[in-house]
């Protein structure tokens, strides 16, 4: 257990619709990452967060974006969802450069 | 922009044998992170090891070590005394001091018993 949580653990919805996916770092971390994770593919980096504000972004969509509040948990927003947007969504946490993944959110969209 | 390469898209190994798996990236930037990540069928994604690029150093965790050539961009890594537990997919990230993370496609490696 690497003190990361997300929620939910899975997720299934229609094309079109708009969902939220939650993410609580590890005690102490600042630092939180997003990735996306398609069926059989390595993971793609979408933004970063450091102590609520944004640090690095990769390729996010326009169609997704990400808030880190000030208790330091984190939202990942996916809009107008499409068939090629299922895959395993991860949040990670860390103090430094080392980043901490939690379990993931697998994301089925219909 | 940095990328990471693992040309081994699949590896086998024997129960108690040594494997060494292979990564290499490119950057201009001098001061940078490199880790491994392990991904059993859990999907669940488990620190190996980091390898900070301004130590000479070789990282080394228990079963597993790193090789680090930093001129020649390369950072493998060597599991000793395999087990089956080791199953799993293996990814090489970079990651800069600031800015965005990189991971490699993967190394799906099996331990036979």
């Amino acid at each position: 257990d690497s003190g990361v949580t997300q929620t939910p653990k899975h997720l299934i919805t229609a094309t079109g619709q708009r969902v939220t996916l939650r993410c609580s770092p590890r005690s102490g971390d600042l630092s939180v990452y997003w990735y996306q994770q398609s069926l059989d593919q390595g993971l793609q980096f979408l933004i970063q967060y450091y102590n609520g504000e944004e640090r690095a972004k990769g390729n996010i969509l326009e169609r997704f974006s990400a808030q880190q509040f000030p208790d330091l948990h984190s939202e990942l927003n996916l809009s107008s969802l499409e068939l090629g947007d299922s895959a395993l969504y991860f949040c990670a946490s860390g103090q430094g450069e080392t980043q901490y993944f939690g379990p993931g959110t697998r994301l089925l969209v219909l | 922009a940095q990328t990471v390469t693992q040309s081994q898209p699949e590896m086998s190994v024997q129960e108690a044998e040594t494997v060494t798996l292979s990564c290499t990236y490119d950057t201009s930037e001098n001061n940078y992170y490199l880790f491994w990540y392990k991904q059993p069928p859990s999907r669940q994604m488990i620190l190996v090891i980091r390898q900070e690029a301004y130590k000479q150093q070789n990282a080394t965790e228990n079963r597993f070590s790193v090789n680090f050539q930093k001129a020649a961009k390369s950072f493998s890594l060597k599991i000793s005394d395999s087990q089956l537990g080791d199953t799993a997919m293996y990814f090489c990230a970079f990651m800069p001091l600031v800015g965005k993370s990189t991971f490699g496609d993967g190394t799906t490696l099996t331990v036979k018993p």
